[in-house]
């Protein structure tokens, strides 16, 4: 089993300075993914980035980018330079490869990100 | 972006009426989602599918049946529905279970 733990329930940023959302997970399986989501006001679940366990590097993926740090279970994402339309919910999510991970995607419970201007 | 419908986008019922919520794709993928999202609780798996006719139990299955007798549909049964089954359902697709989730536009259901 996988839990997900995102501590930020909301933050405020000012526009253009760097963002930083929190996940912590823990797991027992030996490989797993790591993801995150983004959820606009609209409703749609919007794919971010993802990493892997065993990935030597960072992912990044134009201005968003995983901070990975394996012996602490974290997961941070990133978001450098904000607009305000990061605005969103930002949700953290794992999978576990024991055996394929056909069962889906652990979720956090998402932190509420508002960019002001 | 994945081709996935949800159907309807919205619903609103009584306590105690059935309810079918239909998730289609036109992705050909063998793996599919049913998760409903709550305030404070994130997404929460209700059952998934792995195949035609296999389906299996997520972590809030309790009062829900799936089905899935062609790979692009798979089907979420609310059998009598009650009040705490409220939220937003959202059908998600995955190509092989590896990768990341493609998610539906989601349906609101209210049951009052």
């Amino acid at each position: 089993a996988q839990k997900i733990t995102q501590t930020q329930p909301g933050m405020f940023v000012q526009e253009k300075e760097a963002v930083t959302l929190d996940c912590t997970y823990d797991t027992s399986d030996p490989s797993y993914g790591l993801f995150w989501y983004k959820q606009p006001s609209s409703g749609e679940m919007i794919f971010l980035i993802y990493q892997g366990s065993y990935d030597q590097q960072n992912a990044t993926e134009g201005r968003y980018s995983l901070n990975f740090q394996k012996a602490r279970k974290s997961a941070n994402l990133v978001i450098s330079a904000s607009q305000l339309g990061d605005s969103a919910m930002y949700f953290c999510a794992m999978r576990g490869y024991p055996g394929g991970g056909a069962d889906g995607l652990t979720f956090g419970k998402g932190t509420h990100l508002i960019i002001q201007p | 972006d994945a081709g996935i419908t949800q159907s309807p986008r919205h619903k609103v019922t009584e306590t105690g009426t059935p309810v079918t919520l239909r998730c289609h794709q036109t992705e050909n993928h063998r793996y599919m989602y049913w998760y409903r999202q709550d305030p404070g609780h994130g997404l929460r798996l209700i059952h998934y599918s792995y195949g035609v006719k296999d389906t299996d139990k997520g972590e809030v299955s309790d009062g829900y049946s799936v089905s899935r007798s062609k790979t692009e549909d798979f089907l979420l049964t609310l059998e009598s529905a009650t009040s705490s089954q409220t939220s937003v359902y959202f059908c998600a697709i995955s190509g092989d279970g590896n990768e990341k989730l493609f998610f539906g536009s989601g349906t609101q259901l209210s049951v009052l």
